[in-house]
């Protein structure tokens, strides 16, 4: 079984401050890490993913998250907070072999930035 | 291109109703996911198609729930006698193919409300 723990359902940082959303996971084959975000009435729209390689990897906006195996964490970051950046986050993991497409998500963190 | 498309939004169901939510995913997309996200928490996965063929269904919460793609492009996902609990939004993406380098993209979801 395979699951996600974001720890944190509300978030609130300044404009222009350091953003850091946690997210760690339990999964009994190697994982593939995924952030998505959701604007209010929106779709899930991806922000990066991690399967294999460069355990940092960059998403769009700004955001980079880091595999970091030995913790079993996948942690959301961006330098700089954005008035844009207000929305729901969502953690999700997926087994690596083929075949299990299936996503499994985190229970969400909302962001809320402060002018 | 246009994205995934959902219908209807927003539906209001009495008990015990039936209802039929439809996805349109992107033209030429081969994987279809459903899920379900209950007010306050992340998606659930409910079932997935691989063109008409439905591979996995193990999320499907009763027997009232089923879903169906005949011919590999829409997919209609159908709720028996409406309980309270069936309250969410539906949520369906697509994926051009099997696999993790593959983005599922997500449809703006289909709000049913049982009352």
């Amino acid at each position: 079984a395979q699951s996600v723990t974001q720890l944190g359902s509300h978030v609130s940082v300044s404009e222009g401050a350091l953003v850091l959303l946690r997210c760690n996971y339990s999964s009994s084959v190697p994982p593939y890490l995924f952030w998505y975000v959701q604007y209010p009435n929106q779709g899930l729209q991806l922000l990066l993913k991690y399967t294999t390689g460069a355990t940092l990897v960059k998403g769009i906006n700004g955001f980079e998250a880091e595999f970091k195996k030995s913790e079993t964490s996948f942690h959301l970051t961006k330098p700089s907070a954005h008035m844009s950046d207000a929305a729901e986050y969502f953690c999700a993991v997926r087994k690596s072999n083929f075949g299990n497409e299936k996503l499994t998500f985190g229970t969400g963190t909302r962001l809320t930035i402060i002018p | 291109g246009a994205g995934v498309s959902q219908s209807p939004r927003y539906k209001v169901a009495k008990r015990g109703q039936d209802v039929a939510l439809r996805c349109d995913p992107i033209s030429g997309h081969v994987s279809l996911f459903w899920y379900q996200q209950a007010l306050g928490q992340g998606p659930e996965f409910l079932t997935y198609f691989q063109n008409e063929a439905q591979l996995d269904k193990s999320g499907l919460p009763s027997d009232r729930f089923f879903a169906e793609r005949p011919e590999g492009s829409v997919s209609t996902l159908k709720i028996q006698r409406t309980q309270q609990e069936d309250s969410a939004v539906y949520l369906c993406a697509s994926s051009l193919q099997q696999g993790a380098s593959y983005e599922q993209y997500f449809g703006p979801g289909t709000r049913l409300t049982v009352t």
